[in-house]
């Protein structure tokens, strides 16, 4: 059954560092999203993606943030000038648009600011 | 903005056993759609049962099974027969009917134990 992947599985970077996120969505699905789930906190939305634009995105995703789909298979989240509280676990997911539009999450990159 | 709460941080249950997990949510609009996922210890989120608000049957996936309660927006998920692979973190979830935004509760840790 096709996966969502995600790399890296883990991140450690310096504090103002850049990052970039790397997905691969299922090949067929049209929507891309990303959340974040802090520590012992809620999994919380940050943007969601379509036909090369944002859909919608969170109040958590201010500049610091970018989204890209550079070619027909990656989708990757950027983080620019990292900050201690950027650290979390970061989930893509897609769906391809059908029923309720059933999301597939990948299995996150754990991204640790120092 | 829709809100999703997860009362019950961590519950246990023994194998065979049934088990109820809580969820109540809070939105403004009259078209949208509920979401259980399962996330295992380590792997990715994967989606266990939805519904959808307008309709007033209860979902039903093997073992699986929702108490929908609109009025009172509650959507409680029911194990029968657990499973040791039922081990997980689960979430509810909840979106409105543009489905570019998906909300998350904080999760229920199930340990089903032998």
């Amino acid at each position: 059954e096709p996966e969502v992947t995600q790399t890296p599985s883990h991140q450690v970077t310096q504090m103002g560092q850049e990052v970039i996120l790397r997905c691969v969505p299922i090949s067929n699905h049209l929507y891309f999203y990303w959340y974040r789930q802090i520590l012992g906190q809620k999994v919380e939305f940050l943007v969601s993606f379509y036909n090369n634009e944002i859909s919608e995105k969170s109040e958590i995703f201010d500049d610091q943030f970018s989204v890209e789909r550079p070619d027909g298979s990656n989708f990757t989240l950027k983080i620019r000038s990292t900050k201690l509280e950027d650290s979390a676990m970061y989930f893509c997911a897609s769906s391809d648009g059908l029923f309720a539009h059933e999301q597939y999450f990948g299995p996150g990159t754990r991204l640790t600011v120092t | 903005a829709q809100t999703v709460t997860q009362s019950q941080p961590e519950m246990s249950v023994q194998e065979a056993e049934t088990v109820t997990l809580s969820c109540t949510y809070d939105t403004s609009e009259n078209n949208y759609y509920l979401f259980w996922y399962k996330q295992p210890p380590s792997r990715q989120m994967i989606l266990v049962i939805r519904q959808e608000a307008y309709k007033q049957q209860n979902a039903t996936e093997n073992r699986f099974s929702v108490n929908f309660q609109k009025a009172a927006k509650s959507f409680s998920l029911k194990i029968s027969d657990s499973q040791l692979g039922d081990t997980a973190m689960y979430f509810c979830a909840s979106t409105e009917y543009n489905f570019n935004k998906f909300y998350f509760g904080s999760g229920t840790k199930l340990n089903v134990k032998p």
